[in-house]
């Protein structure tokens, strides 16, 4: 059965903190790895990760993927209050076009 | 780009009625459409895949007679919630799937659906 797991599950820091979530998967044909933000409503993207090794940066935010580990990390610096959500880590398959969503990582950043 | 909506935003209903939840792609044609639900601090569970033209394909689980999935164009997917019951009451979320994009899913804001 397909996996993805994320930790920590949850984080709190303060402002100007870096944080790095984790998200490793098993899943039988890789294609993609998404990361997204989930405030209150529903997520948002944020990064689409399909080759190792290759950051990819939005400001503050960068990630990146070892696909022989099986592992993603999503970096956040200077966090910002603003930044408090449920970071969630979903991996795409070949076989077809559903995602598979990991947990998420409850982030809270206190002023 | 890659705007998603849904409607309606939260629901309110009795025991036993009908619910229907539409789903639009606003600027960009989405083959396929995904409708997951959400409970309380957990991840999204999904539902069904929809393509459009053709049937839902259903996660194991999942009564497709009760939740009717329609995909009638390539902007439109509407999910009905058939004599909802308060176990039925949840955040469903839909999302959409912009072909040029790979796999990259654009979620909708979500219904949150109350069954008293």
């Amino acid at each position: 059965e397909d996996k993805v797991v994320q930790s920590p599950l949850s984080l709190v820091v303060h402002e100007g903190d870096t944080v790095t979530l984790n998200c490793s998967y098993e899943v039988t044909n890789f294609r993609s790895l998404l990361w997204y933000k989930q405030e209150k409503k529903a997520p948002t993207f944020l990064f689409m990760l399909t080759s190792s090794g290759i950051e990819k940066k939005s400001g503050r935010l960068s990630s990146i993927l070892d696909k022989k580990e099986l592992f993603s990390i999503l970096n956040i610096t200077a966090t910002q209050t603003g930044d408090s959500a449920v970071y969630l880590c979903a991996v795409g398959e070949t076989s077809g076009s559903r995602l598979t969503f990991g947990e998420g990582t409850q982030l809270t950043v206190n002023p | 780009g890659a705007v998603v909506s849904q409607h309606p935003s939260w629901v309110i209903c009795k025991s036993g009625t009908s619910v229907k939840i539409e789903c639009r792609s606003l600027d960009f044609q989405a083959t396929t459409m995904f409708w997951y639900r959400q409970f309380p601090k957990q991840s999204l569970m999904l539902m069904a895949t929809s393509n459009e033209g053709s049937k839902a394909t259903y996660e194991q689980g999942v009564e497709k007679d009760k939740f009717l999935i329609n995909h009638a164009s390539l902007t439109l997917s509407t999910l009905t919630v058939t004599s909802a019951h308060p176990e039925d009451s949840s955040f469903y979320i839909c999302s959409a799937r912009w072909a040029s994009r790979a796999d990259t899913q654009y979620f909708g804001p979500g219904t949150r659906l109350t069954v008293l």
